[in-house]
């Protein structure tokens, strides 16, 4: 079945670090990916997208990569500010509803 | 513009009770979904919707009713509610790429 999961659960990073958080899905025939950002107490907020007919995106400070052949995808942050502190979660759109992953949690100490 | 709104934020049950978590959206799209997301978890698609009238399941469907009469509304029934149901509760509408989320409903059965 579908399925999309994360690397790590944690990543703790300095003020003005990158940020790299990693994303593995199974379904080779996905084709539409979202990220998003969770704040304590809050619904997903959308940060970047990517389609499979694209190999990298980038947003305001971000950066989505996806690699087909390994079916792994990545959301890059730089210089990386506290309030990035959330919880990142990659998914799956199929079109009409999304499929999660577990989530990474990123803490920014300055 | 509201976007969408999920009544009530709190709720504790007793096992075995039943209840409604609404979910309405004033952007007239046409797919809507609940997810449901628990500790450490990401989130998990309980049921979703392509138009009124038309409904289907998700990842973790047992134990839940949806029904879709308008395109506004997709509420969310548990009909005898269980411990394993203690969840935060979240309803997104799209119109296929771009999906609002509810600010959520923090359900606790007892």
């Amino acid at each position: 079945g579908e399925s999309v999961g994360l690397h790590l659960p944690t990543l703790s990073v300095q003020e003005g670090d990158n940020s790299i958080i990693n994303c593995a899905y199974s379904n080779s025939a996905s084709d539409y990916f979202i990220w998003y950002k969770q704040e304590s107490g809050k619904g997903p907020q959308f940060i970047i997208d990517i389609r499979s007919n694209m190999d990298k995106r980038q947003g305001q400070r971000v950066t989505v990569l996806l690699n087909k052949t390994v079916k792994h995808l990545s959301l890059q942050i730089a210089a990386t500010q506290p309030g990035d502190s959330a919880v990142y979660f990659c998914a799956e759109n199929t079109g009409t509803a999304l499929i999660f992953g577990k989530g990474t949690t990123l803490s920014v100490s300055s | 513009n509201a976007g969408v709104t999920q009544t009530p934020k709190f709720q504790v049950l007793k096992t075995g009770q039943s209840m409604t978590l609404q979910c309405a959206q004033d952007m007239n799209h046409e797919y809507m979904s609940w997810y449901r997301q628990d500790p450490g978890m990401g989130l998990r698609l309980i049921h979703y919707s392509v138009g009124a009238g038309i409904t289907d399941q998700g990842e973790v469907p047992n134990g839940y009713n949806v029904s879709r009469s308008t395109t506004e509304d997709f509420p969310l029934r548990l009909l005898s509610a269980a411990p394993s149901q203690t969840s935060v509760y979240f309803c997104a509408s799209s119109y296929g790429d771009g999906y609002t989320f509810g600010s959520g409903t923090r359900l606790t059965v007892v």
